[in-house]
């Protein structure tokens, strides 16, 4: 199965500023997806990040708030736009082939 | 429906023991369910999965069984381990979504006490 590297693990960033997180993918694989879990809850998808096309958001969440690029089959990137207290989460990537997909180990984003 | 529903929310269990975790679903298109495990600090990682043309899937001290009439299905973790000690998430997909993303239940925390 895929391993997945994701930087950064955390930050602490100022309130409306934006972030970029990164995912790496070792192998080339079709499905991509960003997702935002608060500590001790579960996972929210945020967006299927498709390759060569916009990424396709999930209810609630937008293109605005969270860009997406996905260039190739090995990389794809999650910007959260314009921050603020409330974007304070773990940010993780997930990808693979097919179902049974790998996760990143998340990036913890503290907004102050 | 895309909800997964998950119990319980906390669990605690002997070293030894049997550790069950339960999951139902409404949506009859799923036909992906997989149970992942999360330690403090870390993503998610598959532990096992089935799909419904099978009743059980076991791969060693773990087994899924899965009712589709009931449209639910359970993790069982057999001689529990204070290292089996995480977050146990149940999930489905479905294949006629096209995306096949996965829709996670809430967690169960299980924790393995000696």
């Amino acid at each position: 199965s895929a391993v997945i590297s994701q930087k950064p693990s955390r930050d602490i960033c100022q309130r409306g500023t934006s972030l970029t997180i990164q995912c790496q993918v070792d192998s080339q694989v079709t499905m991509m997806f960003w997702y935002r879990q608060q500590p001790g809850q579960s996972l929210t998808l945020i967006a299927t990040a498709n390759q060569g096309s916009e990424a396709t958001y999930e209810s609630g969440f937008v293109i605005d708030k969270f860009p997406i690029s996905r260039p190739n089959l090995t990389f794809s990137t999650l910007t959260v736009s314009n921050m603020s207290p409330e974007d304070s989460s773990i940010y993780l990537c997930s990808g693979g082939q097919e179902v049974g997909y790998t996760f990143g180990s998340g990036t913890r984003l503290t907004v102050v | 429906q895309q909800q997964v529903k998950q119990s319980p929310q906390s669990l605690i269990v002997q070293k030894g023991g049997i550790s069950i975790i339960n999951c139902a679903y409404e949506n009859t298109a799923f036909d992906y369910f997989p149970w992942y495990q999360q330690f403090p600090g870390k993503g998610p990682a598959l532990l096992i999965a089935i799909r419904p043309d099978v009743s059980e899937k076991k791969e060693g001290r773990f087994t899924i069984s899965f009712n589709k009439s009931a449209k639910q299905f359970s993790l069982h973790i057999m001689d529990s381990q204070p290292g089996d000690s995480a977050t146990y998430f149940c999930a489905a997909s479905s294949s006629n979504f096209g995306n096949e993303k996965l829709t996670f239940g809430t967690g169960t925390r299980l924790t393995i006490i000696p």
